[in-house]
């Protein structure tokens, strides 16, 4: 009940395309989404981050939406770049917990 | 400002031998957390301190794991007789208090490799 499963575990997307990325949970007490983009070498950094209070959350290129009856919530990347390649990690915690309960990662690569 | 710290950048080590993982965290964040990431794996939880407490060590994979934190500021992660399944990536993060809505600031990270 503790898992966030993500998904596609790899995904290749032509330039100025859209990533999407999928994660799913089981815990109802999660109220909090954050998503992580970690570039080689370097350590995971917050990207966007959502509560339940909404279904959608938009930062730029970047968006959330969220699906509370399904749970589930997913990243999407519009006008995908090339300096978008990395790998994105999904992120839930449940009702300010110290833990979030993290997601197995997507290596994102964008094809010039 | 500096961001986390994490030193070495490298450790490569023989098996049985013990290292040490330092952290310095952004100055003024209580929280500090410790991870754990192999390869094209997710983050593995280790350990997380409020102030220099560590509430919760059950992240720890063994007992040959151990973490301490001074001053309210730098970490020190400690592997006791190094095994070659402890190479991995070792992150450390820090947040300005102990809640999931903080946002995580990561280190670098401290690649270590147990030959």
């Amino acid at each position: 009940q503790q898992q966030v499963k993500q998904s596609p575990q790899s995904l290749i997307v032509q330039k100025g395309g859209i990533s999407i990325i999928n994660c799913a949970y089981e815990n109802t007490a999660f109220d909090y989404f954050p998503w992580y983009q970690q570039f080689p070498g370097k350590g995971p950094a917050l990207l966007i981050a959502i509560r339940p209070d909404v279904s959608e959350k938009k930062e730029g290129r970047f968006t959330i939406s969220f699906n509370k009856s399904a749970k589930q919530f997913s990243l999407h990347i519009m006008d995908s770049q090339p300096g978008d390649s990395a790998t994105y990690f999904c992120a839930a915690s449940p009702d300010s917990n110290y833990q979030l309960i993290w997601g197995a990662g997507t290596k994102l690569i964008i094809k010039p | 400002g500096a961001g986390v710290s994490q030193s070495p950048s490298n450790k490569v080590t023989e098996k049985g031998k013990d290292v040490e993982l330092r952290c310095d965290p952004i100055s003024g964040h209580t929280a500090l957390y410790w991870y754990r990431q192999s390869l094209g794996q997710g983050l593995e939880f280790l350990i997380y301190f409020q102030g220099n407490s560590a509430p919760d060590k059950s992240g720890l994979p063994s007992d040959r794991f151990s973490a301490e934190r001074t001053g309210g500021s730098v970490s020190t992660l400690t592997i006791q007789r190094t095994q070659q399944e402890d190479s991995a990536v070792y992150l450390c993060a820090s947040s300005l208090e102990i809640s999931s809505y903080n946002e995580q600031f990561f280190g670098p990270g401290t690649r270590l490799t147990v030959l």
